[in-house]
């Protein structure tokens, strides 16, 4: 069952321009949605997340807006570089009721190449 | 400050044969997961252990996938016996602790992963 739906698949922007990847989930008890960058032969690594209680969270060149009522969240790259060119997935979890770490639903991924 | 250490990072087996992966999660870190990731698709999470006891593993295929973590600190995965469908990177992560605390402690940190080829 997916449950955090991602779009778009791929994605080409022109340096300097401004990349945006949409993400929707179906699941109200997600309560942290974080987005991880992922190069070619390389694990997932964490670049911003954001929870809830805020609609908005900005750390440099990537802002999150999330829109709750909506079940959306978005990942806007401002001024985007060649070396943003990774694949992006977007993630949402559950407080671990067990005591274990949160269980992390991935989105399919987006693909995005940042042209000079 | 180490990340996680994943061996071996390739691997190439003939269907029906066995397969184990290793993972050494960060330093002090007592929650690890190990995650399938197919070809174009998300990490999907298949055993989550808190220190050596397993929180989830409800998406793990437990009539050939295993995993341990004797001493809460490494982690093996296996297959036996590998499928065809089995081809993909296994992911391992570590997290500082459990997540009922919230904040930075929730991040999942991740392996360079193990790129499984079943022919």
């Amino acid at each position: 069952q997916q449950q955090v739906k991602q779009s778009p698949q791929s994605l080409i922007v022109q340096k300097g321009g401004i990349s945006i990847i949409n993400c929707a989930y179906e699941n109200t008890a997600f309560d942290y949605f974080p987005w991880y960058q992922q190069f070619p032969g390389k694990g997932p690594a964490l670049l911003i997340a954001i929870r809830p209680d805020v609609s908005e969270k900005k750390e440099g060149r990537f802002t999150i807006s999330f829109n709750k009522s909506a079940k959306q969240f978005s990942l806007h790259i401002m001024d985007s570089q060649p070396g943003d060119s990774a694949t992006y997935f977007c993630a949402a979890s559950i407080p671990g009721v067990t005591g274990g770490g949160n269980k992390l639903t991935f989105g399919t991924g987006t693909q995005l190449k940042v042209e000079l | 400050e180490a990340g996680v250490a994943q061996s071996p990072r390739y691997k190439i087996i003939e269907k029906r044969q066995s397969v184990a992966f290793w993972c050494n999660p960060i330093s002090g870190h007592a929650t690890l997961y190990w995650y399938q990731q197919i070809l174009g698709q998300g990490p999907k999470l298949l055993i989550q252990f808190q220190n050596n006891g397993v929180v989830d593993d409800s998406q793990l295929p437990k009539d050939r996938f295993s995993a341990e973590r004797l001493k809460g600190v490494d982690s093996t995965l296996k297959i036996q016996p590998a499928k065809l469908e089995d081809s993909a990177v296994y992911l391992c992560a570590s997290s500082l602790a459990p997540p009922l605390t919230g904040g930075d402690q929730e991040t999942q940190y991740f392996g360079p992963g193990t790129r499984l080829l079943v022919l």
